[in-house]
């Protein structure tokens, strides 16, 4: 069974912090994405890898960072928090041409 | 430029209804089809796919999907509701150029009535 799993399912951080979203599978993908989704604007890629320290830009990789030292984690940084990253973030990884999610972590910047 | 578009913002339908879902997407070539679902709260989990073959696809939870190429859709279909797939669905295009990048809907909440 595939298996992709977020360390957080909330998080509450402040304006400013610097957050890590950590997301591990253990189906030895090659594949990992992360995206945010906000109502009205379905999912939106910010960060992709597609190899250990192989990372490319999505459509909104602004104010974020990634890092990928282990095949199986993929971890997306908030260098500075801000109120306009509240947001539910979703971590995938790819099997074949088949996308699977884990179950998301709910991120609220005050 | 690839894009997917889910016309219906919100739908309600009866339980025991049957169901219809639009998905139309734009894409030079045929893409992989994908259908996910989300509970409140959840990840995205995937209900059916089309990669090739046959354009009728079955998927989990009674789903089913119809490619059409020459209306570049991929409608998801259901006989009968129940009160258990209030949900948002997204419908979801694969391109196989450069690892695999995915283009998503902006999905559809639908309700049930009781």
């Amino acid at each position: 069974d595939v298996k992709v799993t977020q360390s957080s399912r909330y998080l509450v951080k402040r304006t400013g912090e610097k957050v890590f979203l950590e997301c591990v599978q253990d189906m030895d993908h090659e594949n990992m994405f992360w995206y945010r989704q906000d109502p009205g604007l379905g999912l939106r890629l910010i960060y992709f890898s597609y190899d250990v320290k192989m990372k490319e830009k999505g459509d909104i990789p602004e104010g974020y960072s990634v890092s990928r030292e282990k095949k199986e984690r993929f971890s997306l940084i908030l260098e500075s928090a801000s109120t306009n990253q509240t947001s539910m973030y979703l971590c995938a990884s790819t099997e074949g041409e088949t996308q699977y999610f884990g179950p998301g972590t709910r991120l609220l910047v005050l | 430029a690839q894009s997917v578009t889910q016309p219906d913002i919100h739908i309600t339908v009866s339980e025991g209804a049957s169901l219809e879902l639009r998905c139309n997407y734009s894409y030079g070539a045929t893409p992989y089809l994908f259908w996910y679902v989300q509970s409140p709260g959840q990840g995205l989990q995937l209900l059916l796919k089309y990669f090739s073959g046959d354009t009728l696809v079955q998927g989990i939870k009674g789903f089913e999907a119809e490619f059409k190429r020459s209306q570049s859709s991929f409608n998801l279909r259901k006989p009968s509701v129940h009160w258990s797939d209030a949900a948002e669905y997204f419908c979801a295009v694969g391109v196989k150029d450069n690892f695999n990048k995915f283009y998503f809907g902006s999905g559809t909440k639908l309700n049930v009535k009781p």
